[in-house]
């Protein structure tokens, strides 16, 4: 199974921060990651696709990067509705692994 | 508009069995698969696995293979998450998501809001 391994496990930022988090994985993917957004009692969100596409309707303050095992996610300037946990996921192989999560809080 | 609609939050007994529910609307059901993914209290998402709408073919991460079964009823656009002799350990809230490829990647564009499974004496 391909680990994905996020970091940091939590963050704080304020308003209008540029924050990034990271994710690598255990074997190299190419580009099959996608990023996702949760707030506590809600579904989960798709962020980015294929490593760097924005999916539609999502911000453009979101954007990602990164190939091969190591990606990162970047929030240009944090806005209030941002703090949420976030997730990696591979979808290069079987089975479909999550990062553990980056929990983004307020400071 | 295109939405998976989960059944309602369960609590059960240790030893008991429960089925969640998640209907389509919106789409063709048979086109996209169903993945379900779990986040237990305090621990990330971790994917439990899929079925294909099409053949009701399902395939099951480790640890997901004893006591869970995925099942479908295309004539509602259903697809449904069997959980036997349940454990405190499967406490968690049970998502589904559909599948889509896009630029042959697939994602999880489309979730169900969650269920809520409680596992007690």
């Amino acid at each position: 199974d391909i680990q994905m391994t996020q970091s940091p496990s939590s963050l704080s930022a304020s308003v209008g921060d540029r924050v990034t988090i990271t994710c690598r994985a255990s074997q190299t993917i190419s580009n099959f990651l996608n990023w996702y957004q949760q707030k506590p009692g809600k579904a989960p969100k798709l962020l980015i696709y294929a490593a760097s596409s924005l999916q539609s309707g999502v911000p453009s303050r979101f954007g990602g990067s990164g190939s091969g095992t190591d990606f990162t996610l970047t929030i240009s300037s944090l806005q209030p509705e941002d703090f949420a946990t976030y997730y990696c996921q591979q979808s290069y192989s079987t089975p479909r692994t999550f990062g553990q999560g980056t929990k983004l809080e307020i400071k | 508009q295109v939405q998976l609609v989960q059944s309602g939050s369960e609590l059960k007994k240790p030893g008991a069995s429960v089925k969640v529910s998640c209907k389509a609307s919106g789409y063709t059901f048979t086109t996209y698969g169903i993945n379900w993914v779990r986040l237990a209290p305090g621990q990330g998402l971790a994917w439990m696995g899929w079925i294909n709408t099409n053949t009701g073919n399902p395939t099951y991460a480790q640890g997901f293979t004893e006591r869970f079964v995925f099942s479908l009823d295309t004539s509602v656009s259903t697809a449904y998450l069997q959980i036997s002799s349940l454990k405190a350990e499967d406490t968690a809230v049970y998502f589904c998501a559909r599948k889509v490829l896009v630029r042959g990647k697939d994602v999880f564009d489309i979730w169900g809001q969650g269920t809520m499974v409680t596992v007690s004496s």
